[in-house]
């Protein structure tokens, strides 16, 4: 039972373009959701946060956007940098956030110069 | 401000044997998350602590795994009698109140 899922395994932008990732989740009772991202043989590195009382949070290059009424979250990144290739996992907490993290499976993102 | 530090990055035991793996938090953080990693997958939540308090462990197998936060020193997750289904990659976080940091992980290898 899945209850945060990236559907896109992979995804390949051009650099200067937008690159869009997705997330849905089934737990309605998550309110805390973030994006992480992660290189090889490291760990996650968070990126940027929402909490469910929102429906956006912008940072720099990196804007969350939240749509409650049909559990989905995504990550846009404008412009798109070849150093943002990475795996992006999206994570929700049900215990605002300092409750324990459920994690997708990841989208593997490649920024092509 | 040293980030969160894990060890060893690397542990190879064989079947039978006993796993320990360390999580050095963030200066400053009380609460630790221990996650596990298998192959083509996202993070598990496996166990939450807080300093000589297990808060959450709801992620954690019954049998075989344990892990503690004491007063002084790293936390520590235990695996007694490893099996080839325990390796991966086993990552902790740490917090003060709210985003979870995570260190680089240990990679366990079971042979």
């Amino acid at each position: 039972d899945q209850q945060v899922k990236q559907n896109s395994p992979s995804l390949s932008v051009q650099e200067g373009r937008i690159s869009i990732l997705n997330c849905d989740y089934t737990n309605s009772m998550f309110d805390y959701f973030l994006w992480y991202k992660k290189y090889p043989a490291e760990g996650p590195t968070f990126l940027i946060s929402i909490s469910s009382i929102k429906d956006k949070n912008e940072d720099g290059r990196f804007t969350v956007f939240l749509n409650k009424s049909a559990k989905h979250l995504s990550l846009h990144i404008v412009p798109s940098q070849p150093g943002d290739s990475a795996v992006y996992f999206c994570a929700a907490s049900a215990g605002g956030s300092q409750g324990n993290l459920i994690f997708g499976k990841g989208t593997k993102l490649s920024v092509k110069p | 401000n040293a980030g969160v530090m894990q060890n060893p990055r690397h542990l190879v035991r064989r079947r039978g044997q006993e796993a320990r793996l360390r999580c050095s938090p963030m200066k400053g953080h009380s609460h630790v998350y221990w996650y596990r990693q298998l192959p083509e997958e996202g993070l598990k939540f496996m166990v939450y602590l807080q300093k000589e308090n297990i808060i959450d462990e709801s992620g954690m197998p019954k049998e075989r795994f344990s892990a503690e936060f004491p007063k002084e020193g790293p936390s520590i997750l235990r695996i007694q009698q490893v099996v080839r289904g325990d390796s991966a990659a086993y990552f902790c976080a740490s917090s003060p109140e709210a985003e979870q940091f995570f260190g680089p992980g240990t990679r366990l290898t079971v042979l």
